[in-house]
């Protein structure tokens, strides 16, 4: 079965605490995306890494950071610079080609108590 | 960098009518515009998708127009069904592998 998969559904974190969530493809896609969605609102992309061992920085990357050593796997780390952390994440993968869907995976749900 | 509106940001329509939803971006060069549903505590699916290359597209009940001199472009549902209460989204990118600039989605409600 392919697709995405993200890890965990919920999360809660205490303040100050580092937080990573997992993101899984097996659609053997090289790009992969984190957006943040607080409600009412778009999403909002947060990283993204067209290759293994390269990211960029999207439009709200501060006190957030990634790594991709894997072409599968693209983990997301909430730091404590992140002022305000709580929100609905959601992984996303495409192909390299413009022709090629960008595909979502369910989210996980990070309140910080 | 791109600015994408959506409006409405709630729509009600009775079961067996039409919805329109529209959108509007502000970068000339974007090429790719796709439609996301997203149900209550999923992640976004795509329903549509339209490139630069044309200017309408349909699959069924869906259908998706595209202005690329007015650059907006909306999303067409005909005779909608309780299933299609969800809050849709529009995307505006530039076809590689960049990431997608959102709207701030439409909540649609299909009235009984």
């Amino acid at each position: 079965d392919g697709g995405i998969t993200q890890s965990p559904k919920y999360l809660f974190r205490k303040e100050g605490q580092n937080v990573t969530l997992s993101c899984e493809q097996n659609l053997n896609h090289d790009a992969m995306y984190w957006y943040r969605q607080d409600p009412g609102q778009g999403l909002r992309l947060i990283y993204y890494s067209q290759i293994v061992n390269d990211f960029q920085k999207g439009d709200i990357a501060e006190g957030y950071s990634v790594s991709r050593e894997k072409k599968e796997s693209f983990p997301l780390t909430v730091t404590s610079a992140q002022k305000n952390p709580t929100a609905f994440y959601l992984c996303a993968s495409k192909g390299l080609a413009s022709t090629d869907t960008q595909y979502f995976g369910p989210g996980t749900r990070l309140t910080v108590l | 960098g791109e600015n994408v509106e959506q409006h409405p940001s709630t729509l009600s329509v009775q079961e067996g009518d039409s919805a329109v939803i529209k959108c509007t971006y502000s970068d000339s060069a974007s090429n790719y515009f796709p439609w996301y549903k997203q149900e209550l505590g999923k992640g976004p699916q795509l329903i549509i998708d339209i490139r630069s290359n044309v200017g309408e597209k349909k699959d069924q009940r869906i259908a998706v127009t595209l202005n690329k001199t007015a650059k907006h472009f909306s999303l067409h549902i005909t005779e909608t069904q309780p299933e299609d209460s969800a809050v849709y989204f529009c995307a505006v990118g530039g076809g590689g592998a960049d990431g997608l600039t959102f709207g701030k989605g439409t909540h649609l409600i299909i009235q009984p």
